[in-house]
């Protein structure tokens, strides 16, 4: 049973350009979440979605950031126009169900903004 | 609001000394509380959890303990090794249940032979 999977692995853009930053979740679940994780600083919450539906996005920038999740296909984390304060570790976790709280995290994807 | 605050690190010990990462967090109504693992390169992995006040969570041999009195969830080692060098993240979901994860800023353990 693979977990969850994160592609790019490691993605360089210059600034000015997009990222795109895929999360396929664990077969089964139907929970996306995703993390942000900046340099010598703990996983900061972005945005948590279900199939087609973002449920709470509290923790998203207001601009140049957004998420989905389709009924088909994977999740993904969009930043436009990227800049330097973008370079972090964005991790995506998946859960079956809400209530258990478990969560089950990918290996990240690590974005370098020159 | 709610938080999580942890030792800072890194926490360097030799092989079968005995760990403690102290944790301690701030919420309103009855989080769960969760400690996951980070090894090099990879991503966070569940290590235990508690989901009620007085709830001990265990696994390979850690062990921690959900204390609301003192709002702490302390993580406890009795022998570790070197195999357990690693940063280790505290973190609760808050009783909202809006399903997101808080995290403390994690603590880096090093472990020597």
């Amino acid at each position: 049973n693979a977990g969850v999977m994160q592609n790019p692995r490691h993605l360089v853009r210059r600034r000015g350009q997009e990222a795109r930053l895929r999360c396929s979740p664990m077969k089964g679940h139907s929970h996306v979440y995703w993390y942000r994780q900046l340099p010598e600083e703990g996983l900061k919450f972005m945005v948590y979605l279900q199939k087609e539906n973002i449920i709470d996005e509290s923790g998203m920038p207001k601009e140049r950031f957004s998420a989905e999740f389709p009924k088909e296909g994977p999740s993904i984390l969009r930043i436009q126009q990227v800049v330097r304060g973008d370079s972090a570790a964005y991790f995506c976790a998946s859960s079956g169900d809400q209530g258990t709280h478990e969560q089950y995290f990918g290996p990240g994807t690590r974005l370098t903004v020159t | 609001g709610n938080s999580v605050t942890q030792m800072e690190g890194p926490v360097t010990l030799s092989e079968e000394a005995f760990l403690t990462i102290n944790c301690t967090y701030t919420a309103t109504g009855y989080p769960s509380l969760f400690w996951y693992v980070q090894y090099p390169g990879e991503g966070l992995q569940l290590l235990l959890k508690a989901t009620k006040a007085d709830d001990k969570g265990s696994n390979k041999g850690f062990e921690a303990t959900y204390r609301k009195e003192t709002t702490s969830f302390h993580l406890e080692k009795g022998s570790v090794q070197v195999s357990d060098s690693a940063v280790y993240f505290c973190a609760l979901s808050p009783s909202s249940n809006t399903g997101k994860l808080i995290f403390g800023q994690g603590t880096t353990l090093q472990v020597k032979p």
